[in-house]
């Protein structure tokens, strides 16, 4: 069964600190993608990245970067440089696929608070 | 079509009541799913269709709960004897069946559903 736990439930950070989000997730599927998803007060869920199984690369976008790790089930997210308006919650899902595309199993998300 | 749209945003309902909220995913997405998610907690899968079928359901639906997708657009999800336990978000998803370039969820803003 697919499970995904991040381990930090709230997390508060000065401006222009870096920090980082963990993910670890459990799945039995040699194919799956992993998400995250940021939720700001508002309450939408907003796409942040997409990542599958057979690509191992880090990606970085801006100030965003994440750091996806089969060996220890991993997909970390690092946000440098952050800013008060990178508070929210943010999550992390899971999506199996060798028997078809599975609806996404999200983490309990963990709250950032940046503070000015 | 800019994204995924629920209706309505917000319903306060008392409880013994029914309910229902619709969910109008993007035109080219022929999946669509249901979450909850209640305070501090990360959504929770629902159910999903493909087209009009309803492909699976969670064991949090209850019987309370159902869902339909008459034409394979739009979705309905209607609660009916509405309790307390109910209040929460309600979220849409939809997504392309495939697992091409552009497949990934799109979420929509979500009913929040009080139940007094």
């Amino acid at each position: 069964a697919q499970k995904v736990t991040q381990a930090q439930t709230e997390i508060s950070v000065v401006e222009k600190e870096d920090v980082t989000l963990d993910c670890v997730y459990e799945t039995r599927d040699t194919t799956y993608y992993l998400f995250w998803y940021k939720q700001p007060p508002s309450g939408e869920l907003v796409f942040l990245i997409r990542r599958n199984s057979f690509d191992e690369q880090n990606e970085i976008s801006g100030r965003y970067s994440w750091n996806f790790q089969k060996s220890t089930s991993s997909f970390n997210f690092t946000i440098t440089a952050s800013q008060v308006v990178d508070s929210a919650v943010y999550f992390c899902a899971l999506s199996e696929h060798n028997s078809g595309n599975t609806p996404l199993v999200f983490g309990k998300g963990t709250r950032l608070s940046v503070i000015a | 079509d800019t994204g995924v749209s629920q209706n309505p945003r917000h319903k306060i309902t008392k409880r013994g009541q029914n309910v229902t909220f619709r969910c109008d995913p993007i035109s080219e997405h022929n999946r669509l799913y249901w979450y909850r998610q209640t305070l501090g907690q990360g959504p929770e899968f629902l159910t999903y269709f493909q087209n009009e079928a309803q492909l699976e359901k969670s064991r949090l639906l209850s019987d309370r709960f159902s869902a339909e997708r008459p034409k394979g657009s739009f979705s309905t999800l209607e609660i009916q004897r509405t309790e307390q336990g109910d209040s929460a978000m309600y979220l849409c998803a939809s997504s392309p069946q495939g697992q091409g370039r552009d497949y990934g969820y799109t979420f929509g803003s979500g009913t929040r559903l009080t139940v007094v």
